[in-house]
């Protein structure tokens, strides 16, 4: 069973809306990852957070926002909802960011409508 | 050109026969290299990591790397019926970052 949890599971939005994604990560990891998977594709970066810090960031546009939290947990906003945001974001917990440290959470699949 | 390619699939194998899964990438300095698998309508799990040219085998699966050619592959041996999945390549594209492929999608048949 993970490590990570992610909140909720399935969402369904309306284009224009905002939404927030939940991400708890893994005991004694303190860095938070997050990724979109579109239908049929890999994974592709968003951002990463570090002891509460954006320490990177993926090809997407500034409405999409993260936050993390003094016990690592970590938040995903994506303001303006456009159809193409549909996908499974996926958050990984990792140990000072290491790669091959990376635990998935299973994911919260957003439609939008 | 993308970062990380994979071959179309899908690909459908008989149980018991040898699944092989092949991914180029295009950083030459690129170290180290992931293979995750990815159920459907789950998260990816890695299976295997390799960064040394050559074969790592782990249980029915091998990874295999060659840096000079910038590609780097995965055989499952024996294929079973749980082996079906999507299977994930994956490349660091800096210290924090990986780059996934697109996948392939292996069906094992009974």
């Amino acid at each position: 069973e993970t490590g990570v949890t992610q909140s909720p599971t399935h969402l369904i939005k309306t284009r224009g809306q905002q939404v927030t994604l939940r991400c708890s990560s893994q005991s004694g990891h303190n860095t938070v990852s997050w990724y979109q998977q579109a239908l049929g594709q890999g994974p592709q970066f968003i951002f990463q957070y570090y002891r509460e810090e954006e320490n990177g960031r993926g090809n997407f546009p500034p409405r999409f926002s993260g936050l993390q939290f003094p016990n690592y947990s970590s938040e995903l906003n994506v303001n303006a909802l456009e159809l193409d945001d549909s996908a499974l974001y996926l958050c990984a917990s990792s140990s000072g960011g290491l790669l091959w440290d990376y635990t998935f959470g299973s994911g919260t699949r957003l439609t939008v409508v | 050109q993308k970062e990380v390619e994979q071959n179309s699939g899908p690909l459908s194998v008989p149980e018991g026969a040898i699944a092989s899964l092949n991914c180029t990438y295009s950083d030459r300095g690129s170290q180290s290299f992931f293979w995750y698998r990815q159920y459907s309508g789950k998260s990816p799990e890695l299976i295997m990591f390799i960064y040394s040219n050559g074969d790592k085998e782990d249980g029915r699966f091998t990874a295999q790397l060659n840096k000079a050619s910038q590609y780097v592959s995965l055989l499952i041996r024996d294929s079973q019926p749980s082996d079906s999945a999507t299977y994930l390549c994956a490349v660091p594209s800096n210290d924090y970052k990986l780059s996934f492929g697109a996948g392939t999608t292996v069906t094992v048949r009974a």
